[in-house]
């Protein structure tokens, strides 16, 4: 298996844009959780999904961010309008066991910067 | 919500000396414990976990200790290689929280 394929790897993009960001679970996960990895805070968990359907968002900083999941192998984290302060990595990770219990696999991440 | 505490931040062992990092957790509903090891560049990666029906696991260089009553659970890497330089992260359920990071540096 290819494990958890994310992209792009690296964002750039000017304050105010549309940052549309692309994970592809490992097939056969039931749950994909999106992360946001930054210096000053750390590993975050803004969302995760369990069989497609959204269980906890409460981790999702504003409503500027948004996240879907339309079928088991694709899922998309949209920041609409971007701001400096986004800039981060963000990993996609997939689970075999469904909700929070069990064990994550990672994506290489997405470097985003927004200037 | 659950809050985990990890220390220390930074490590720096000498190759072939034993690390240990340390991790505190408040929700004693909490009952999955892993460690993820993440390398410059990479997405963080499980190199073992634990359940809170045991209080020792162990896998060739690495093992992790878990005591619920005292709400702690420790990394123990032993033998120490250059490869084990990296970010380590603790973590617990319910809810996944993760811990702030150890940066270990393996000094040859």
């Amino acid at each position: 298996d290819a494990g958890v394929i994310q992209s792009p790897r690296h964002e750039v993009t000017e304050m105010g844009q549309e940052v549309t960001l692309r994970c592809k679970p490992i097939s056969g996960h039931n749950s994909l959780f999106w992360y946001r990895q930054t210096m000053m805070r750390g590993l975050e968990l803004l969302i995760y999904f369990n069989n497609n359907v959204p269980i906890d968002d409460s981790g999702m900083p504003e409503d500027r961010f948004s996240a879907k999941m339309p079928n088991a192998s694709f899922s998309t984290l949209k920041i609409q309008p971007s701001e400096p302060r986004d800039s981060a990595v963000y990993f996609c990770a997939s689970s075999p066991s469904p909700g929070q219990g069990g064990k994550l696999f990672f994506g290489s991440g997405t470097q985003l910067s927004v200037l | 919500g659950e809050n985990v505490e990890q220390h220390p931040s930074t490590l720096s062992v000498q190759e072939g000396d034993s690390a240990v990092i340390k991790c505190t957790y408040s929700d004693s509903a909490s009952n999955y414990f892993p460690w993820y090891k993440q390398e410059l560049g990479k997405g963080p990666q499980l190199i073992i976990d634990i359940r809170s029906n045991v209080g020792e696991k162990k896998d060739q260089r690495i093992a992790v200790t878990l005591n619920k009553t005292a709400k702690h659970f420790s990394l123990h890497i032993t033998e120490t290689q250059p490869e084990d330089s990296a970010v380590y992260f603790c973590a617990a359920a319910q809810k996944l929280v993760f811990g702030q990071g150890t940066r270990l540096t393996i000094n040859p």
